[in-house]
């Protein structure tokens, strides 16, 4: 079973400051694909980025930029040079290759500091 | 522009009532899925769909039914609706492999 696993409920930085979030998986396949949502205080979810388990360069969009570490099971998502926009809740997902459902993480709040 | 479209916004509901969330997407995705969020739990799965006339079950379907009788439309409904249901539901679309995209959420009230 997929299980996806994020433990720090909240971070607070300052602005144009560098912001790294944890995120832990389990599946049982050799195949799959990651993605990193936000969300917005308004509540509307957008796709930022994804890494596919098979592809070892880390994937980058903007400014924001993944640490894949496939033996650890861990897909962090790093954010340069933050702004205040960047404050929103951060999710990590994952879907394995045969299931066509992700699951998510619970989630982490991310507060950006002036 | 991929849109995905959730009715209505906002409910209340009593308890032992049905309750129908409808979701929309204009996508032509085959994926659908219906999701809860509940403050430290994240996004749940509650069901999902491969296509029309296509269900399945996912995390937590307890006391949820889902229809899916088009490519576009996707409901979850809730026969006898009960206060712990009372969440903020979210409906995507994605093709398999790709990124979802996901509707503006129905915040529902069992009281």
């Amino acid at each position: 079973a997929q299980k996806v696993t994020q433990t720090q409920t909240s971070i607070s930085v300052m602005e144009k400051t560098t912001v790294t979030m944890d995120c832990v998986y389990e599946t049982q396949d050799s195949s799959y694909f990651l993605f990193w949502y936000k969300q917005t205080a308004s509540g509307e979810i957008v796709f930022l980025i994804r890494q596919d388990s098979y592809k070892k360069e880390n994937a980058t969009v903007g400014h924001y930029s993944l640490n894949f570490q496939k033996p650890k099971s861990s897909i962090g998502l790093i954010i340069t040079a933050t702004q205040i926009e960047d404050s929103a809740v951060y999710f990590c997902a994952m879907r394995d290759h045969n299931n066509n459902a992700p699951r998510f993480g619970a989630g982490t709040k991310l507060t950006v500091k002036p | 522009e991929a849109a995905v479209t959730q009715s209505p916004r906002n409910k209340v509901a009593v308890t032992g009532g049905k309750v129908t969330l409808s979701c929309n997407q204009t996508n032509n995705h085959n994926n659908m899925y219906w999701y809860r969020q509940d403050t430290g739990h994240g996004l749940r799965l509650i069901h999902y769909s491969y296509g029309a006339g296509s269900t399945e079950k996912g995390d937590i379907p307890d006391g949820y039914k889902a229809s899916r009788p088009s490519q576009e439309n996707f409901s979850l409904i809730l026969e006898l609706a009960t206060p712990s249901q009372t969440s903020v539901y979210f409906c995507a679309s994605g093709d398999a492999g790709d990124e979802q995209y996901f509707g503006p959420g129905t915040r529902l009230t069992v009281l």
